[in-house]
């Protein structure tokens, strides 16, 4: 089936420094997604993107998150500085289409740790 | 406030048994629900999703939506050891954006 691939599987860095996580959705989708998972739990959604823009976010995605797709390239979410709390794995997802009848498809997740 | 709430958080059911899983809603103005399975160590992956009211099978797998009690659920026949993982539902809901929200998760072990 279609695949999302996710770039580091595991990043460990200090508090404070600024960390990119990076995503290579399907091919032909053109919807992206960012989730975050504590602790093997509830997935809470931070952003959505397309188009270059940011379409919806929650309160999760604070103003130290930003995300981009330059050119086409991996859709990544930078954390600059990163904090404690910001310990999760993060959920890279994509849909070929707009709107709340989407199915996502996630990729493994990139398991970040903030020491 | 959480608006999906999943039951029972961990379930354990023989192998060849029927494993039933349960999602509501706490805001009425949900409007899709989908079903997603995760394996240890790998993302969510889209089981099935329901829109209308009624049951909606595919394989061993049925979801049943009833919008006025805000509930969903879905049955697992013939429950398969590979069936163990983490079970999330989630919906979106009108007028409050359309990304999807996702319950609390079930665990469910298949036991041989």
């Amino acid at each position: 089936g279609p695949k999302v691939l996710q770039i580091p599987s595991h990043q460990i860095i200090d508090m404070g420094q600024m960390v990119t996580l990076n995503c290579d959705p399907v091919s032909n989708h053109l919807y992206f997604y960012w989730y975050k998972q504590i602790l093997g739990q509830q997935m809470e959604f931070l952003v959505n993107f397309y188009n270059g823009k940011v379409m919806e976010k929650s309160k999760l995605f604070k103003d130290q998150f930003s995300v981009e797709r330059p050119d086409g390239s991996y859709f990544t979410l930078k954390i600059q500085p990163t904090a404690l709390e910001d310990s999760a794995v993060y959920f890279c997802a994509s849909s070929p289409h707009w709107g709340d009848k989407n199915t996502l498809y996630f990729g493994a997740g990139t398991r970040l740790s903030v020491l | 406030q959480q608006k999906v709430q999943q039951s029972p958080e961990s379930l354990s059911v023989p192998e060849g048994g029927m494993a039933s899983l349960n999602c509501t809603s706490s805001d009425r103005n949900f409007q899709y629900f989908w079903w997603y399975r995760q394996h240890s160590g790998e993302g969510p992956k889209a089981l099935m999703s329901i829109f209308s009211d009624g049951d909606k099978k595919e394989g061993r797998f049925t979801a049943h939506l009833n919008k006025a009690s805000l509930h969903v659920s879905l049955h697992i026949r013939d429950s398969q050891p590979s069936d163990s993982a983490l079970y999330f539902c989630a919906a979106s809901f009108a007028n409050s954006g359309t990304y999807q929200r996702f319950g609390t998760g079930t665990k469910l072990q298949v036991v041989p």
